[in-house]
C-alpha cells in the first residue's frame, strides 16, 4: 500500500507570491491534516479536512486555506507569502480522524526569499 | 488551550544505558498522549500510544495524570534508537487535532 505523497518536495518563492502545495493520502483514508514544522516553534497544526469539510482549524492567519477533494486528495494554500512561511510542510492522514493513527508524508520543503 | 513541553532539546547516552525522555501536557480535558519517532531520512512514524500499553521497540511511556506526565522510559539504549521523538496529545473526543512538544533528540554513544 503506498504511503503519503507530497508535492511538491522542495519550492522556492519569494515574498508576496502565493503557492499551493498537495497532498495524496493513503488509498481509503479519508482524514487529511496539515502541520508546519519549524526549527523555532516545532510542529504546529493548520487544520484538519474530512469529507472535504474542514473540521478543525489551528491558529493560523487566513492567509493559510486549504480544500479536499472527492477522492480525499487534498491542498493548502498560502497566500502573499513572508519570510516566516519557510518550513517544512507535513501531511498525515488517517482513516476517518477520530482514534485512528495518522500516518505522515516525507513533507513540502518551502522557502521564501 | 493544550500545551506539550518537553524540556531537553537533546538527551546523550551510552548504548546499554537507560534513557528517559520527559514530556508534560497541560490540557483540561481528557487527552490521548503519544509518542512519535522520526530516524535520520526517515518521515515521523507513530511509536506508541498511551491507550494501547504497548511496548514498541522496548520503549514503554505511562500516562500519569496526577503529574501529567507522560515520560518515554527504554532500559537499555540501543544505537538504532538516535532519532527525533515528539511527544503529542490529542483530545480524546476525536478530531485529528493533535498538539506536538518541540522534540527531544536522542543520541546513543556506541
Amino acid at each position: 500500500k503506498a504511503g503519503v505523497t507530497q508535492t511538491p518536495r522542495y519550492l522556492i518563492k519569494t515574498r508576496g507570491q502565493q503557492v499551493t502545495l498537495s497532498c495524496s493520502p493513503i488509498s481509503g483514508h479519508r482524514s487529511v491534516s496539515w502541520y508546519q514544522q519549524t526549527p523555532g516553534q516545532g510542529l504546529q497544526f493548520l487544520f484538519e479536512y474530512f469529507s472535504e469539510t474542514q473540521r478543525n482549524k489551528g491558529n493560523f492567519p487566513g492567509r493559510f486555506s486549504g480544500r479536499q477533494f472527492s477522492n480525499s486528495r487534498s491542498e493548502m494554500n498560502v497566500s502573499t507569502l513572508e519570510l516566516g512561511d519557510s518550513a517544512l510542510y507535513l501531511c498525515a492522514s488517517s482513516l476517518a480522524g477520530g482514534h485512528d493513527e495518522q500516518f505522515f508524508g516525507p513533507g513540502t520543503r518551502l522557502t521564501v526569499l | 488551550a493544550q500545551r506539550v513541553t518537553q524540556p531537553e532539546k537533546l538527551l546523550s547516552v551510552f548504548k546499554g544505558a537507560p534513557v528517559e525522555l520527559k514530556c508534560n501536557y497541560s490540557y483540561s480535558g481528557s487527552p490521548e498522549l503519544f509518542w512519535y519517532v522520526q530516524y535520520s531520512r526517515q518521515r515521523l512514524q507513530l511509536l506508541l500510544r498511551h491507550i494501547s500499553r504497548e511496548s514498541i521497540k522496548g520503549f514503554t511511556a505511562d500516562l500519569n495524570k496526577g503529574e501529567t506526565s507522560f515520560h518515554l522510559k527504554k532500559p537499555f539504549a540501543q544505537e538504532e534508537d538516535s532519532a527525533m521523538y515528539y511527544c503529542a496529545l490529542r483530545d480524546s473526543g476525536g478530531y485529528q487535532k493533535v498538539t506536538f512538544g518541540t522534540g527531544t533528540k536522542l543520541q546513543v554513544i556506541p
